[in-house]
Protein backbone atom coordinates (compact mmCIF):
# COMPACT_ATOMS: atom_id res chain seq x y z
CA UNK A 1 0.00 0.00 0.00
CA UNK A 2 2.40 2.76 -1.15
CA UNK A 3 -0.29 5.15 -1.66
CA UNK A 4 1.28 8.10 -3.56
CA UNK A 5 5.01 8.41 -3.38
CA UNK A 6 6.94 11.40 -4.26
CA UNK A 7 10.85 11.47 -5.67
CA UNK A 8 13.33 12.86 -4.44
CA UNK A 9 12.27 13.97 -0.64
CA UNK A 10 15.06 16.84 -0.61
CA UNK A 11 17.23 18.55 -3.26
CA UNK A 12 19.18 21.83 -3.87
CA UNK A 13 19.75 23.36 -6.89
CA UNK A 14 21.51 26.16 -8.16
CA UNK A 15 19.48 29.42 -9.88
CA UNK A 16 18.78 28.64 -13.13
CA UNK A 17 19.12 24.77 -13.24
CA UNK A 18 16.67 22.38 -14.25
CA UNK A 19 15.10 19.42 -12.16
CA UNK A 20 11.67 17.11 -11.79
CA UNK A 21 9.21 16.24 -9.29
CA UNK A 22 7.67 12.67 -9.79
CA UNK A 23 4.71 11.86 -7.85
CA UNK A 24 3.36 8.52 -8.35
CA UNK A 25 0.19 6.67 -7.08
CA UNK A 26 -0.95 3.30 -7.09
CA UNK A 27 -4.72 3.72 -6.57
CA UNK A 28 -6.11 4.21 -9.92
CA UNK A 29 -6.80 7.78 -9.10
CA UNK A 30 -8.07 9.90 -12.13
CA UNK A 31 -7.18 13.14 -10.13
CA UNK A 32 -3.80 14.05 -9.55
CA UNK A 33 -2.54 17.52 -7.88
CA UNK A 34 0.66 19.71 -7.41
CA UNK A 35 0.64 21.95 -4.28
CA UNK A 36 3.80 24.05 -3.08
CA UNK A 37 3.69 25.17 1.12
CA UNK A 38 5.47 28.40 2.38
CA UNK A 39 5.12 29.68 5.81
CA UNK A 40 2.05 31.43 6.67
CA UNK A 41 0.75 30.46 3.37
CA UNK A 42 -0.69 27.34 3.51
CA UNK A 43 -0.98 24.80 -0.01
CA UNK A 44 -1.52 26.89 -2.91
CA UNK A 45 -2.13 24.55 -6.21
CA UNK A 46 0.54 24.71 -8.95
CA UNK A 47 -1.21 22.42 -11.51
CA UNK A 48 -3.43 19.53 -11.47
CA UNK A 49 -4.66 16.69 -13.89
CA UNK A 50 -8.29 14.98 -14.34
CA UNK A 51 -6.85 11.87 -16.41
CA UNK A 52 -4.33 10.71 -18.36
CA UNK A 53 -3.22 13.31 -20.66
CA UNK A 54 -4.61 16.40 -19.46
CA UNK A 55 -3.46 19.33 -17.56
CA UNK A 56 -4.37 22.49 -16.03
CA UNK A 57 -3.05 25.70 -14.24
CA UNK A 58 -3.83 25.92 -10.78
CA UNK A 59 -3.69 29.38 -8.84
CA UNK A 60 0.60 29.70 -9.06
CA UNK A 61 1.51 28.22 -12.13
CA UNK A 62 4.14 30.52 -13.48
CA UNK A 63 7.89 28.73 -13.70
CA UNK A 64 6.61 25.30 -13.60
CA UNK A 65 5.57 22.42 -16.16
CA UNK A 66 3.68 19.43 -15.88
CA UNK A 67 2.85 16.09 -17.92
CA UNK A 68 0.70 13.22 -17.31
CA UNK A 69 1.89 10.46 -19.98
CA UNK A 70 0.41 7.79 -17.56
CA UNK A 71 -2.19 7.55 -15.45
CA UNK A 72 -0.11 6.89 -12.42
CA UNK A 73 2.18 9.42 -12.83
CA UNK A 74 2.59 13.58 -12.44
CA UNK A 75 5.63 15.23 -13.34
CA UNK A 76 6.45 18.44 -12.03
CA UNK A 77 8.97 20.47 -13.58
CA UNK A 78 11.36 23.76 -13.06
CA UNK A 79 13.07 24.62 -16.29
CA UNK A 80 14.88 27.53 -14.65
CA UNK A 81 14.80 26.94 -11.14
CA UNK A 82 14.76 31.09 -9.11
CA UNK A 83 15.39 31.16 -4.98
CA UNK A 84 11.50 31.89 -5.24
CA UNK A 85 11.06 28.52 -5.94
CA UNK A 86 12.47 27.53 -2.81
CA UNK A 87 9.23 25.31 -0.89
CA UNK A 88 7.92 22.50 0.15
CA UNK A 89 6.14 20.74 -2.94
CA UNK A 90 3.08 18.16 -2.26
CA UNK A 91 1.39 16.15 -4.53
CA UNK A 92 -2.28 14.26 -4.18
CA UNK A 93 -4.42 11.93 -5.81
CA UNK A 94 -8.18 11.75 -5.87
CA UNK A 95 -10.51 9.28 -7.19
CA UNK A 96 -13.50 9.97 -9.51
CA UNK A 97 -16.59 9.97 -7.38
CA UNK A 98 -14.29 10.00 -3.84
CA UNK A 99 -14.16 12.83 -1.59
CA UNK A 100 -10.78 12.38 0.03
CA UNK A 101 -7.29 13.14 -1.72
CA UNK A 102 -4.28 11.46 -0.57
CA UNK A 103 -0.96 13.25 -0.24
CA UNK A 104 2.30 12.42 -0.74
CA UNK A 105 5.32 13.12 2.22
CA UNK A 106 6.46 15.99 0.23
CA UNK A 107 9.52 17.48 -1.29
CA UNK A 108 11.38 19.88 0.18
CA UNK A 109 13.34 21.63 -2.52
CA UNK A 110 15.85 24.60 -1.63
CA UNK A 111 17.43 27.02 -4.43
CA UNK A 112 20.29 28.84 -4.14
CA UNK B 1 -13.86 31.32 -6.47
CA UNK B 2 -13.64 29.97 -3.30
CA UNK B 3 -11.84 30.36 -0.68
CA UNK B 4 -10.74 29.55 3.27
CA UNK B 5 -10.13 31.97 6.01
CA UNK B 6 -8.75 30.70 9.01
CA UNK B 7 -8.13 33.59 10.96
CA UNK B 8 -5.59 32.78 13.73
CA UNK B 9 -1.86 32.21 12.83
CA UNK B 10 -1.11 31.18 16.27
CA UNK B 11 -3.01 29.25 18.99
CA UNK B 12 -1.12 28.29 22.66
CA UNK B 13 -3.29 25.94 25.16
CA UNK B 14 -2.71 23.83 27.94
CA UNK B 15 -2.70 20.50 28.11
CA UNK B 16 -6.02 19.36 29.20
CA UNK B 17 -8.06 22.65 28.30
CA UNK B 18 -10.67 22.54 25.49
CA UNK B 19 -9.60 23.55 21.75
CA UNK B 20 -11.90 25.57 19.00
CA UNK B 21 -9.87 26.53 15.64
CA UNK B 22 -12.05 29.20 13.17
CA UNK B 23 -12.24 28.42 9.51
CA UNK B 24 -14.71 30.35 7.03
CA UNK B 25 -15.30 29.42 4.01
CA UNK B 26 -16.32 30.92 0.50
CA UNK B 27 -18.16 28.76 -1.95
CA UNK B 28 -21.02 28.97 -4.37
CA UNK B 29 -22.86 25.60 -3.39
CA UNK B 30 -22.65 23.16 -1.05
CA UNK B 31 -19.17 22.68 0.24
CA UNK B 32 -16.77 19.98 0.67
CA UNK B 33 -14.91 20.97 4.11
CA UNK B 34 -11.74 19.12 5.23
CA UNK B 35 -9.43 19.93 8.26
CA UNK B 36 -6.20 18.20 7.93
CA UNK B 37 -3.42 18.43 10.70
CA UNK B 38 0.81 18.39 9.75
CA UNK B 39 3.11 17.55 12.14
CA UNK B 40 6.83 19.34 12.16
CA UNK B 41 8.55 17.94 8.74
CA UNK B 42 5.23 16.13 7.94
CA UNK B 43 3.20 15.29 5.28
CA UNK B 44 -1.17 16.04 5.38
CA UNK B 45 -3.30 13.67 7.61
CA UNK B 46 -6.82 13.89 7.21
CA UNK B 47 -8.75 14.77 10.74
CA UNK B 48 -12.18 14.62 9.57
CA UNK B 49 -14.69 15.85 6.41
CA UNK B 50 -17.88 17.29 5.49
CA UNK B 51 -20.02 17.08 2.49
CA UNK B 52 -23.39 16.52 3.44
CA UNK B 53 -25.58 15.07 6.12
CA UNK B 54 -24.83 15.39 10.14
CA UNK B 55 -23.61 18.81 10.55
CA UNK B 56 -21.72 17.92 13.37
CA UNK B 57 -18.96 15.56 12.29
CA UNK B 58 -16.53 13.25 14.64
CA UNK B 59 -12.49 12.60 12.68
CA UNK B 60 -9.67 10.88 14.50
CA UNK B 61 -7.39 11.46 17.75
CA UNK B 62 -11.16 13.18 19.36
CA UNK B 63 -11.34 15.78 17.11
CA UNK B 64 -14.71 17.08 15.67
CA UNK B 65 -16.11 19.68 13.67
CA UNK B 66 -19.11 21.30 13.27
CA UNK B 67 -20.20 23.14 9.47
CA UNK B 68 -22.59 26.21 9.66
CA UNK B 69 -24.24 27.42 6.76
CA UNK B 70 -25.33 30.24 8.02
CA UNK B 71 -22.07 31.41 9.11
CA UNK B 72 -20.00 29.98 6.25
CA UNK B 73 -18.03 28.37 8.72
CA UNK B 74 -16.37 24.62 9.80
CA UNK B 75 -14.78 24.95 13.32
CA UNK B 76 -12.53 22.57 14.64
CA UNK B 77 -12.94 21.51 18.31
CA UNK B 78 -11.25 19.36 20.86
CA UNK B 79 -12.93 19.17 24.72
CA UNK B 80 -9.23 18.02 26.17
CA UNK B 81 -6.32 19.18 24.19
CA UNK B 82 -2.55 16.45 24.66
CA UNK B 83 0.68 17.75 24.22
CA UNK B 84 0.70 15.41 21.16
CA UNK B 85 -1.87 17.74 19.26
CA UNK B 86 1.07 20.73 18.82
CA UNK B 87 1.20 20.77 14.99
CA UNK B 88 -0.13 23.31 12.15
CA UNK B 89 -4.15 22.76 11.36
CA UNK B 90 -5.23 23.44 7.96
CA UNK B 91 -9.03 23.96 6.95
CA UNK B 92 -9.62 23.39 3.33
CA UNK B 93 -12.89 23.63 0.80
CA UNK B 94 -13.13 21.12 -1.66
CA UNK B 95 -14.82 21.85 -5.41
CA UNK B 96 -17.31 19.30 -6.77
CA UNK B 97 -16.18 20.09 -10.58
CA UNK B 98 -13.70 21.42 -12.59
CA UNK B 99 -11.16 19.37 -11.14
CA UNK B 100 -12.65 18.75 -7.69
CA UNK B 101 -9.55 20.89 -6.10
CA UNK B 102 -8.72 21.80 -2.69
CA UNK B 103 -8.34 25.35 -1.64
CA UNK B 104 -6.59 25.62 1.60
CA UNK B 105 -6.65 28.25 4.52
CA UNK B 106 -3.43 29.30 5.50
CA UNK B 107 -3.16 27.59 8.33
CA UNK B 108 -2.81 27.61 12.41
CA UNK B 109 -0.16 26.42 14.81
CA UNK B 110 -1.23 25.17 17.72
CA UNK B 111 1.12 25.49 20.91
CA UNK B 112 0.51 22.81 23.72
CA UNK B 113 1.62 24.08 27.33
CA UNK B 114 2.63 21.18 29.87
Amino acid sequence: NAGVTQTPKFRVLKTGQSMTLLCAQDMNHEYMYWYRQDPGMGLRLIHYSVGEGTTAKGEVPDGYNVSRLKKQNFLLGLESAAPSQTSVYFCASLGQGNTEAFFGQGTRLTVV
Amino acid sequence: AQSVTQPDIHITVSEGASLELRCNYSYGATPYLFWYVQSPGQGLQLLLKYFSGDTLVQGIKGFEAEFKRSQSSFNLRKPSVHWSDAAEYFCAVGSTGGGNKLTFGTGTQLKVEL
